[in-house]
């Protein structure tokens, strides 16, 4: 398995405002995802963050709203832009090698929107 | 629309009994699934796994049935242990995305 870090893993930002999400792998993986858990929801896919090209956004989610960059093999970054109290999640990464089907989970970043 | 269901919200064993855990699914194209635990304020942590061609996979105190045809699968956990106490996600994949359920939160008492 890899070990994923984030950063922040917390913060509170008014509405209107954007944050950046960083997301950082100890070893080259081939995939890299976003996800979100809203407060008593499940995990739901955001997009999957693509090495060099933009990010592939799932049903509902846009560019706009969730600029995702992805410049080599092991660190993307995911921006909230826009925040509104409905934002409020928390913010997962996840990465896959190219050795198993997998998917392992870095700690999450914890966004509350005022 | 939900196409991966956990419909016990949550769970009660004692430690040192059984901990059954239940997943359903809708969307045939599924091929891979995996159980992830989630403490509170962690990202989720990979369990067990299963493909599709196989209806069990053991590791340790977990193990995981795939019923294909009733597309359902379970998740046993023996002996229950007080940290085994989180929330357990239930996920299928399709084209290497990842759809959860919505969680069973398993309390394992002492």
């Amino acid at each position: 398995s890899a070990v994923i870090s984030q950063k922040p893993s917390r913060d509170i930002c008014q509405r209107g405002t954007s944050l950046t999400i960083q997301c950082q792998v100890d070893s080259q993986v081939t995939m890299m995802f976003w996800y979100r858990q809203q407060p008593g929801q499940s995990l739901t896919l955001i997009a999957t963050a693509n090495q060099g090209s933009e990010a592939t956004y799932e049903s509902g989610f846009v560019i706009d709203k969730f600029p995702i960059s992805r410049p080599n093999l092991t660190f993307s970054t995911l921006t909230v832009s826009n925040m509104s109290p409905e934002d409020s999640s928390i913010y997962l990464c996840s990465v896959r090698t190219s050795f198993s089907y997998e998917q392992y989970f870095g700690p999450g970043t914890r966004l509350t929107v005022t | 629309d939900q196409q991966v269901k956990q419909n016990s919200p949550s769970l009660s064993v004692q430690e040192g009994r059984i901990s059954i855990l239940n997943c359903d699914y809708t969307n045939s194209m599924f091929d891979y699934f995996l159980w992830y635990k989630k403490y509170p304020a962690e990202g989720p942590t990979f369990l067990i796994s299963i493909s599709s061609i196989k209806d069990k996979n053991e590791d340790g105190r977990f193990t995981v049935f795939l019923n294909k045809s009733a597309k359902h699968l379970s998740l046993h956990i023996v002996p229950s242990q007080p940290g085994d106490s989180a929330v357990y996600f239930c996920a299928a994949m399709n084209d290497y995305k990842l759809s959860f359920g919505a969680g069973t939160t398993v309390t394992v008492r002492a």
